[in-house]
């Protein structure tokens, strides 16, 4: 039973669609997290939602917009995809905000722009 | 958050101890060190954390410099499964709690 899940694993797709990534995590956390890992390896933290409520939004443009519905589930969508898209963007969800403690990531769903 | 400092690379044999260092030379008090991994194409994992005592998990120990500028993985008994990247960060709780990781260690264990 994952504790984080993303769908889907492999999105590939050409320039200027929209796409959605969807996360849910069954830990009971109450915060999830959106990181992105670029061709480089480098992994940057994008959003931070807690119990449904937007905390961190770090320089993200404005053509991605998280959604969480519920404190179960951040989706990530995406409008007018470009090349420089193209990462593995991974959900993760830990206990509370303001609470050390651990990540928990899901699988990575890669996303590649044609 | 402070920054850190770790190699880009190292080796280890299978069977031996891993030790990866982490240098945090700017860390404030109420920062905590952290240690994940990440194996080839999968999410990255959790493996241990602490603010100053030593600690010690199923996975590895962590060992805190009394100043705590530095640190050090051990990971006792390196299997090839062990071959990931390692990430130390430093960070502190807060409503922006977060994790920023930096380029990471890889550990490549040997037959």
């Amino acid at each position: 039973d994952t504790a984080v899940s993303q769908t889907p694993k492999y999105l590939v797709t050409q320039m200027g669609n929209d796409k959605s990534i969807k996360c849910e995590q069954n830990l009971g956390h109450d915060t999830m997290y959106w990181y992105k890992q670029d061709s480089k390896k480098f992994l940057k933290i994008m959003f931070s939602y807690n119990n449904k409520e937007l905390i961190i939004n770090e320089t993200v443009p404005n053509r991605f917009s998280p959604k969480s519905p519920d404190k179960a589930h951040l989706n990530l969508h995406i409008n007018s995809l470009e090349l420089g898209d193209s990462a593995v963007y991974f959900c993760a969800s830990s206990q509370a905000a303001g609470i050390t403690g651990e990540l928990f990531f899901g699988e990575g769903s890669r996303l590649t722009v044609l | 958050d402070a920054k850190t400092t770790q190699p880009p690379s190292m080796d280890c044999a299978e069977g031996r101890a891993a030790n990866l260092p982490c240098n945090h030379s700017t860390i404030s008090g109420n920062e905590y060190v952290y240690w994940y991994r990440q194996i080839h194409s999968q999410g990255p994992q959790y493996i241990i954390h602490g603010l100053k005592n030593n600690e010690t998990n199923e996975m590895a120990s962590l060992i805190i410099t009394e100043d705590r500028k530095s640190s050090t993985l051990i990971l006792p008994h390196a299997t090839l499964r062990d071959t990931a990247v390692y990430y130390c960060i430093v960070s502190s709780g807060g409503s922006n709690y977060k994790l920023t990781f930096g380029k990471g260690t890889l550990l490549t264990v040997n037959p």
